[in-house]
């Protein structure tokens, strides 16, 4: 069965460093989404983007935040300068979108830890 | 969005049927029930969704009351792999809306 995949599983880095989280979505779904969960909390939906452009953010998801479909297959969330309370784990989740189960299949997360 | 109210945490013995329990009596008509299941910090899964008729799949069943005011997800014979947990979600059968997870109830099954 189709499966979303994330890259990394764990990332470690400094505060005030950029990273990149990938996900390649289940092919030919149309709806992708990022959320994330700070240890011990609720999943927190960030954002979620069709044709190519974000249709819904939450307050979490500031200038800090930005997603991109770079090609056909990526997914990408970048953090451009992380903050302690940035660790979580974070996850990307799509949608087929085609009138089929509606439903949305997540990946199994990057653990994400700012020093 | 409609709020759900779910039972913080509870126990299952190991074959027997788990019965979930969820109120949502502020949902509107066009808002589906659905529940996703969190194992140990893995991604959210989806288990099942419905309007308001009873639904079963092969992972469980979802029992919605005439009113819509509550439902019940059942696992028919629960393992200890379906230690999780479980989420219901109330939201619009629209393809570009978010899910908003509160804070589910945590099953235990226990051999």
């Amino acid at each position: 069965e189709p499966e979303v995949t994330q890259t990394p599983s764990h990332q470690v880095t400094q505060m005030g460093q950029e990273v990149i989280l990938r996900c390649v979505p289940i092919s030919n779904h149309l709806y992708f989404y990022w959320y994330r969960q700070i240890l011990g909390q609720k999943v927190e939906f960030l954002v979620s983007f069709y044709n190519n452009e974000i249709s819904e953010k939450s307050e979490i998801f500031d200038d800090q935040f930005s997603v991109e479909r770079p090609d056909g297959s990526n997914f990408t969330l970048k953090i451009r300068s992380t903050k302690l309370e940035d660790s979580a784990m974070y996850f990307c989740a799509s949608l087929p979108g085609q009138g089929l189960r509606e439903t949305q299949y997540f990946g199994p997360g990057t653990r994400l830890l700012v020093l | 969005d409609a709020k759900t109210t779910q039972p913080p945490s509870m126990d299952c013995a190991e074959g027997r049927a788990a019965n979930l329990p969820c109120n949502h009596s502020t949902i509107s008509g066009n808002e589906y029930v659905y529940w996703y299941r969190q194992i140990h910090s893995q991604g959210p899964q989806y288990i099942i969704h419905g309007l308001k008729n009873n639904e079963t799949n092969e992972m469980a069943s979802l029992i919605i009351t005439e009113d819509r005011k509550s439902s019940t997800l059942i696992l028919p014979h629960a393992t200890l792999r379906d230690t999780a947990v479980y989420y219901c979600i109330v939201r619009p059968r629209s393809n570009d809306y978010k899910l908003s997870f509160g804070a589910g109830t945590t099953v235990t099954v226990r051999a």
